[in-house]
């Protein structure tokens, strides 16, 4: 069964910015690549949505290249409050009608 | 706008009690509504997922089970829980065409069995 692929955990400093990429070999044709942030205790949080080439809201950017074989997720000078887990979401070609999260990458901002 | 409600947001239960979790949708219709478990330090696993009033597919053959009485409302259910139950459990929404609608979430409901 294909699944997304993240890297398990990122360290990085206040100010910095900070990019983490989801593979999804597998994707559909007409599928877009969402991404979350989750807090301790709360459920995941919508971040950013796109489908190709580039997106920018007022948290983040998602840039996705032309295979679409994978995507990676800017955020801006992080904060300590950026602290979270981040979970890349796509329809996966052979999953029929479901959504399958990727494995999350922890993210920790340090002072 | 739309906003979604999860209760109770932390539950006890003995082993072998049943379970009833409820979920409820506001501002849309017909969305398509998610169970989520989410154990901890762990990423979420897909439970049911529904696209109408009594039509319930499950992903994970388990001790649990999911109705839809009404277009807004998703119920957990068990009959006998297990010590395996207990984790995070996140409902979600989505617009029809869930493929290309983020889905949203709601906060969750703690699960502790002892």
């Amino acid at each position: 069964l294909a699944k997304t692929t993240q890297p398990i955990s990122m360290d990085s400093y206040e100010g910095q910015e900070v990019n983490i990429t989801c593979s999804h070999n597998n994707i559909a044709t007409n599928d877009y690549i969402t991404w979350y942030q989750q807090f301790p205790s709360q459920g995941p949080r919508f971040i950013i949505q796109g489908y190709k080439t580039k997106v920018t809201n007022e948290v983040a950017s998602l840039f996705i290249p032309a295979d679409r074989k994978s995507s990676t997720l800017s955020l801006p000078r992080v904060s300590l409050s950026d602290t979270a887990v981040y979970y890349c979401l796509v329809r996966l070609e052979d999953s029929s009608y479901k959504l399958i999260f990727g494995s999350g990458t922890r993210l920790l901002v340090r002072p | 706008s739309q906003t979604i409600h999860q209760w109770p947001a932390t539950l006890v239960q003995p082993v072998g009690s049943p379970l009833s979790l409820e979920c409820t949708v506001e501002g849309t219709s017909n969305p398509n509504l998610y169970w989520y478990r989410q154990a901890a330090g762990r990423g979420l696993q897909l439970l049911f997922y529904s696209v109408g009033i009594g039509q319930i597919s499950s992903e994970v053959p388990q001790n649990l089970s999911a109705s839809r009485p009404q277009d807004r409302q998703f119920i957990l259910s068990s009959k006998k829980l297990l010590l395996s139950d207990s984790g995070f459990y996140l409902c979600a929404w989505s617009g029809r065409d869930h493929s290309n609608q983020p889905q949203h979430f709601g906060d969750g409901t703690r699960l502790s069995i002892l």
